[in-house]
Order: structure tokens, then sequence, then C-alpha cells
């Protein structure tokens, strides 16, 4: 069974750092692009990063960019989320996502979420 | 950047079938997903690639995309299919999701 669980969010003032975790099991880890995605409170979706298999290449949305970094540890079949300079508007639940093998383009499996609120 | 624009909300009668728009420009050239998300819990794919369903999706949910709307159709809607909704695209290496549609089952 595919899993994919979250960790490391919690409450942090602005301008603060948080980082995240996404421990995956249950499929081949390294043979997929993986994914953040967001959902700030009462709002819709919003993705936020992904890297390819073996981290050589990596996006982001422009509102995070030069402040979060999305990496990797195929070896211990883990996604991280590195965010710095955390602002409100950065509160919100986020999604650990697995992207589709045969296709790409899609989420076929989704973590819980981790929340993560910047307040002070 | 590519937007997608989708109704807040839409209304359906129980048994009735629910039609769900996504707009974006020249979107029938992309492939569009789409997603359900009931309150408290993570998305769920419903409809890959237009118009593919995912197994373990009921045969009522079906998708269509073509010029500048891609729809999601839900036939004989039921209370569970009361959800929020999202189409998603692929655009220059990044994802871009519709704001979400609100489908309430009277």
């Amino acid at each position: 069974e595919v899993q994919l669980v979250e960790s490391g969010g919690g409450l942090v003032q602005p301008g603060g750092s948080l980082r995240l975790s996404c421990a995956a099991s249950g499929f081949a880890f390294s043979d997929h692009w993986m994914h953040w995605v967001r959902q700030a409170p009462g709002k819709g979706l919003e993705w936020v990063a992904n890297i390819k298999q073996d981290g050589s290449e990596k996006y982001y949305v422009d509102s995070v960019k030069g402040r979060f970094t999305i990496s990797r540890d195929n070896a211990k079949d883990s996604l991280f989320l590195q965010m710095n300079s955390l602002r409100g508007e950065d509160t919100a639940v986020y999604f650990c996502a697995r992207e589709n093998i045969d296709y790409g383009e899609f989420v076929d499996s989704w973590g819980q979420g981790t929340q993560v609120t910047v307040s002070s | 950047s590519y937007e997608l624009t989708q109704p807040l909300s839409v209304s359906v009668a129980l048994g009735q079938t629910a039609r769900i728009t996504c707009g974006g420009n020249n979107i029938g050239n992309k492939n569009v997903h789409w997603y359900q998300q009931k309150p408290g819990q993570a998305p769920v794919l419903v409809i890959y690639r237009d118009s593919n369903r995912p197994s373990g999706i009921p045969e009522r949910f079906s998708g269509s995309n073509s010029g500048n709307t891609a729809t999601l159709t839900i036939t004989r809607a039921q209370a569970g299919d009361e959800a929020d909704y999202y189409c998603q695209v692929w655009d220059s290496s990044t994802w871009v999701f519709g704001g979400g549609t609100k489908l309430t089952v009277l």
C-alpha cells in the first residue's frame, strides 16, 4: 500500500524557518517525481514545488522562489521542504504528493498533510 | 502564468447530473485532471487526462475537454459526491490548479 506521511509542521513566527518531511513507503520512491501542494485555510489547492527522480530538476511557484527549497533522499525514501523567511500567507496544510509514473502531470497519491501556521 | 477558472459552487438534485466546468485559454490542447476533496481529507484523483477514470472511481464520473473549457460530469449524483472539486493542468514545468468548485447535492 502506498503511504506518504508528512511531518514537521507547527507554529512559527514570521521570518522563521521550518523543515517539512515526507516519509514514503509501499512503492519505488526513486522512480517518481514528487511534489508539495498546499492549502490555506478555507482556500483551494496551490502547487508549491516539485523535484525530479534524481533531484536534478526542481521547480517552484513564484511566491516561494528564493525562500523554499525542495529536496529528497532516495536512500531513505524521503521528501523534504525547507521553508525560510516564512510569511503569514504561507499558513496552510502542506501535502506531499506522488506524481503518476506512467503519464506524469498529475497526482495519484497524496499524504494527509501537515499544518504550518505562521503567526506572532 | 496559466490560469484556470472554475465556478465557486454548483448545486444538483439527488439523482440528477452535475457538470463542473474548468476554463482556460486553449485548455483543449492540454491534459486536464480532476480531484475530489471532502472536508478534512486529502484530495482524491477522479479523472485524469481529460476523461480517464482511475480504478475504484465509479462510472458516474466522466470528463471532457475541448476549446477553452474542460468539464467534469457526475451522473446520478449521490449525497456522497458532495465535495470540493479541482481541475489541474501541467504548464511549463509547473502545475496549476483551478480555484475549486463546491458541489452541493440537494
